[in-house]
């Protein structure tokens, strides 16, 4: 099975901006879970999405959004971009039924400018 | 807050020699717990899990242990090699949707 896949890998804006990130998951897996990976707060769950709903929530602010679609891919959108939003965002999948071991994609590595 | 914290930040070993890497963590419901590799410039790669009716689990090389009673977690990797060098994350999940929460990481160096 091809493992779990982000587009795009790199990416510069500068602020105010806004961007969307995608991540497909293994085939099969119906949840996608999304992380913010930085020097300084390490990895920090962002959401969970499950059969296109969201099932659980980090502590970030509204900006940060996603969503999933029929298919199990999923997005997610930053909005008015900030220095600190400069990041390695990963998303991870798993089949979603049970507690199961999560893959991660290889990320995005933003860079607001 | 809770969290899952590294005791060491770096460890550097010899090839050949075993490793340890300590995780402790806060929260007695977490009930499964999982180890992840992650080199430069890619994702974090699943090495082995555990959950919290278990006390040791052993994969090819390594193996996992859990102390409930001192909130505990380690990974031991035997024979360590220069292909073993990487960041280890200890994650912990309390139910069963998918947030993990990770501890800081510990920067494994092998030298040859």
């Amino acid at each position: 099975k091809a493992g779990v896949t982000q587009t795009p890998r790199y990416l510069i804006k500068t602020r105010g901006q806004q961007v969307t990130l995608s991540c497909s998951p293994i085939s099969g897996h119906r949840s996608v879970s999304w992380y913010q990976q930085t020097p300084g707060q390490g990895l920090q769950f962002l959401f969970e999405y499950f059969s296109e709903t969201q099932r659980n929530k980090g502590n970030f602010p509204g900006r940060f959004s996603g969503r999933q679609f029929s298919n199990s891919r999923s997005e997610m959108n930053v909005s008015t971009l900030e220095l600190g939003d400069s990041a390695l965002y990963l998303c991870a999948s798993r089949p979603g039924t049970t507690q199961e071991t999560q893959y991660f994609g290889p990320g995005t590595r933003l860079l607001v400018l | 807050g809770e969290s899952v914290g590294l005791h060491l930040p770096t460890l550097s070993v010899q090839e050949g020699d075993n490793s340890i890497i300590n995780c402790a963590y806060s929260n007695s419901a977490s009930d499964y717990f999982i180890w992840y590799k992650q080199e430069s410039g890619k994702g974090p790669q699943f090495i082995i899990d555990i959950r919290s009716n278990m006390d040791k689990r052993q994969g090819q090389r390594v193996t996992v242990l859990l102390n409930k009673t001192v909130k505990h977690l380690s990974l031991q990797i035997a024979a360590t090699q220069p292909g073993d060098s990487a960041v280890y994350f200890c994650a912990e999940n309390r139910n069963s949707y998918g947030k993990l929460t990770f501890g800081q990481g510990t920067i494994l160096t092998v030298h040859p």
